[in-house]
């Protein structure tokens, strides 16, 4: 059980359009999910959590107008990348956090590789 | 200074060897400690799972907490070769609510 999954897996764009990225949790309902974003041979920064129903709060540093976080329903979070630039490119990956238990347990994704040209 | 600390490596051994892997923290309200194994280009899986001070086993894998210290480890026995990957700890307390703190992760090669 709790699995998560994320779509797409890997999507190569253009400088200046927007991708959008799906998180969702499929046999759990989540009340919580974070994003985050890894380079290479780095660690998980975390970019912004989201609860359902409420606007996202993001880290120090990460622009909200930037990174688009929508989390509509218990089971369903989207991150869109607007305007997106080389700089952007990174491995997005998407946790869900399943509420009641002892520590909030995070179940992650399978990530999504952006690269912009 | 960051919350945790982790050598990033990389770290080889040949199969079959015990292998241990060290976080130091600086937050002694630290109450939840986790290691996460993650392949290349994938997301990160939940391998082990601490509440507070103490050891705890399954199969090969033994994950310690040593809060006086502030130090925690993951030590696998008969490493194999399909244990080559990014081994990433983190923490959590109350006061931070979900969120988790990570480690660097440390990059694993296990050689037949």
């Amino acid at each position: 059980g709790a699995v998560v999954s994320q779509h797409p897996s890997r999507v190569i764009c253009k400088s200046g359009t927007s991708v959008k990225i799906e998180c969702r949790s499929l046999d759990f309902q989540a009340t919580t999910m974070f994003w985050y974003r890894q380079f290479p041979k780095q660690s998980l920064m975390l970019m912004a959590t989201s609860n359902e129903g409420s606007k996202a709060t993001y880290e120090q540093g990460v622009e909200k107008d930037k990174f688009l976080i929508n989390h509509a329903s218990l089971t369903l979070s989207t991150l869109t990348v607007t305007s997106a630039h080389p700089e952007d490119s990174s491995f997005y990956i998407c946790s869900a956090s399943l509420s009641g238990g002892i520590y909030n347990e995070q179940f992650f994704g399978p990530g999504t590789r952006l690269t912009v040209l | 200074q960051k919350e945790v600390e982790q050598d990033p490596g990389p770290l080889s051994v040949p199969e079959g060897a015990i292998v241990s892997l060290n976080c130091t923290y600086s937050n002694s309200a630290f109450q939840y400690f986790m290691w996460y194994r993650q392949y290349s280009r994938k997301g990160p899986e939940l391998l082990m799972y601490t509440y507070s001070s103490g050891n705890k086993e399954d199969g090969r894998f033994t994950a310690q907490v040593d809060k006086s210290s502030k130090y925690i480890s993951l030590f696998i026995r008969d490493s194999q070769p399909s244990d080559s990957a990014t081994y990433l700890c983190a923490m959590s307390a109350e006061f931070a609510g979900n969120q988790f703190y990570f480690g660097t992760g440390t990059s694993l090669t296990v050689i037949p």
